[in-house]
């Protein structure tokens, strides 16, 4: 059992607006920001957005995070073939003084 | 470009030792925190630990905490994790990460090495 909460998946068609959530507690999300990875079939993860809602330098404005107390979203629109990925949540936790990984979302585009 | 090739893995006897090497190119590793990250077979991503730039805090997953050790040489660019006692739970394909300090983001991976534990 992953300490962060995600869908196992998540669909939709081209063009459309999805969010994929990620639930946790008051030692992780709540104090500390969260992060979310993609990971393209048989690849490495790579940082898709930072510090709850920062992207890195080449990720498209297409992806964005937010976060509420303690959970956070990404959300992707205009949904695109390419994006058809695993999407994982993490955020630093106070209690485990360590990293806690979400367990990831399978995103299919339909 | 900044690049992380990782190292070292192989097919080991369950109570076995492996070290895992991970080689920085394209940037001084000195700078940065670093992570191992794992992957089962068909699982999600599982954080292993992380040790400070100069190496004097290190941080463990309690599933890993006793039996692995996560060192670094600063002056050979190289990153270890010293993995003792193994079990077959500890199959996975093995990352290591980039951060700017223990705490942030990982914001560059390697390709990852994968670690058969299996009798």
């Amino acid at each position: 059992q992953s300490v962060l909460t995600q869908p196992p998946s998540a669909s939709g068609t081209p063009g459309q607006r999805i969010t994929i959530s990620c639930s946790g507690s008051g030692s992780n999300i709540e104090s500390n920001t969260i992060n979310w990875y993609l990971q393209l079939p048989g690849a490495a993860p790579k940082l898709l957005i930072y510090g709850n809602n920062q992207r890195p330098s080449g990720v498209p404005d297409r992806f964005s995070g937010s976060k509420s107390g303690t959970s956070a979203s990404l959300a992707i629109s205009g949904l695109q073939s390419e994006d058809e990925a695993d999407y994982y949540c993490a955020a630093w936790d106070d209690s485990l003084n360590g990293w806690v990984f979400g367990g990831g979302t399978k995103l299919t585009v339909l | 470009q900044e690049q992380l090739v990782e190292s070292g893995g192989g097919v080991v006897q369950p109570g076995r030792s492996l070290r895992l090497s991970c080689v920085a190119s394209g940037f001084t590793l000195s700078t940065y925190a670093m992570h191992w990250v794992r992957q089962a077979p068909g699982k999600g991503l599982e954080w292993v630990a992380v040790i400070s730039y100069d190496g004097t805090n290190k941080y463990y997953a309690d599933s890993v905490k006793g039996r692995f050790t996560i060192s670094r040489d600063n002056s050979k660019n190289t990153l270890y994790l010293q993995m003792n006692s193994l079990r077959e739970e500890d199959t996975a394909v093995y990352y290591c990460a980039s951060a700017l300090v223990v705490a942030a983001a990982f914001d560059y991976w390697g390709q990852g090495t994968l670690v058969t534990v299996s009798s």
